[in-house]
């Protein structure tokens, strides 16, 4: 049964660079969450994507963009990019029922962006 | 005040203690709730949903105290396997479902 995958696993960029992340859910999931967490916190909801749609966002500005595609990976882009931005990007999956996902979400192994 | 909030930690414990994590949330409507562990520079792994009515899932106890808006999280007979930060996750259902991570409480166990 194939987990939650990231892709790059590492990533040092500078500042006001754009960066893409990528996440495959696990087998048989079809909505992917997106999280980032900076060291000594709990992850923050960035948005989530269901149906190659944005459901729903969290707090954060407009520098954050996604994508999903029809075999439900996604892409995290992150424009102009800050040191602030420095953190561990997480990837969750989950599935998608009658009345709303299922919140019981499984995490890929994050890819840790460095802005310097 | 924070939304959700934990017991800063670390706790250090030793084997075969046990030990309770409380998380306490700031707003009423919030309506699901989970534990997850956390290894150090591991991805968040989902331990167990909370219920209302308390569940179980082997030394494992998780509970739900609406009226005073926390959960907690009992383990017994710790294990060193079980050092790792616990997060606990509340999710408020506004116009959007409000996913919101504690900050975590990081525990120990010593041989």
């Amino acid at each position: 049964d194939a987990g939650v995958t990231q892709s790059p696993t590492h990533l040092i960029k500078t500042r006001g660079q754009q960066v893409t992340l990528r996440c495959s859910p696990k087998s048989g999931h079809d909505t992917v969450s997106w999280y980032q967490q900076a060291l000594g916190q709990g992850p923050q909801f960035i948005f989530q994507y269901y149906e190659e749609e944005e459901r729903q966002r969290g707090n954060f500005p407009d520098r954050f963009s996604g994508h999903q595609f029809p075999n439900y990976s996604s892409e995290l882009n992150v424009n102009a990019l800050l040191l602030g931005d420095s953190a561990l990007y997480l990837c969750a999956s989950s599935l998608w029922l009658a009345g709303g996902w299922s919140y019981e979400q499984y995490f890929g192994p994050g890819t840790r962006l460095t802005v310097t | 005040r924070k939304e959700v909030e934990q017991d800063p930690g670390p706790f250090n414990v030793p084997e075969g203690a046990t030990v309770a994590f409380n998380c306490t949330y700031s707003n009423s409507a919030s309506q699901s709730f989970f534990w997850y562990r956390q290894d150090c520079r591991k991805e968040p792994k989902l331990l167990m949903s909370v219920y209302s009515s308390g569940n179980e899932d082997g030394r494992f106890t998780a509970q739900l105290n609406r009226a005073s808006q926390y959960i907690s999280l009992l383990i017994r007979d710790s294990k060193l396997s079980d050092s790792a930060t616990y997060l606990c996750v509340v999710i408020l259902k506004t116009s959007y479902d409000k996913v919101i991570f504690g900050p975590g409480t990081s525990l120990s166990v010593i041989p």
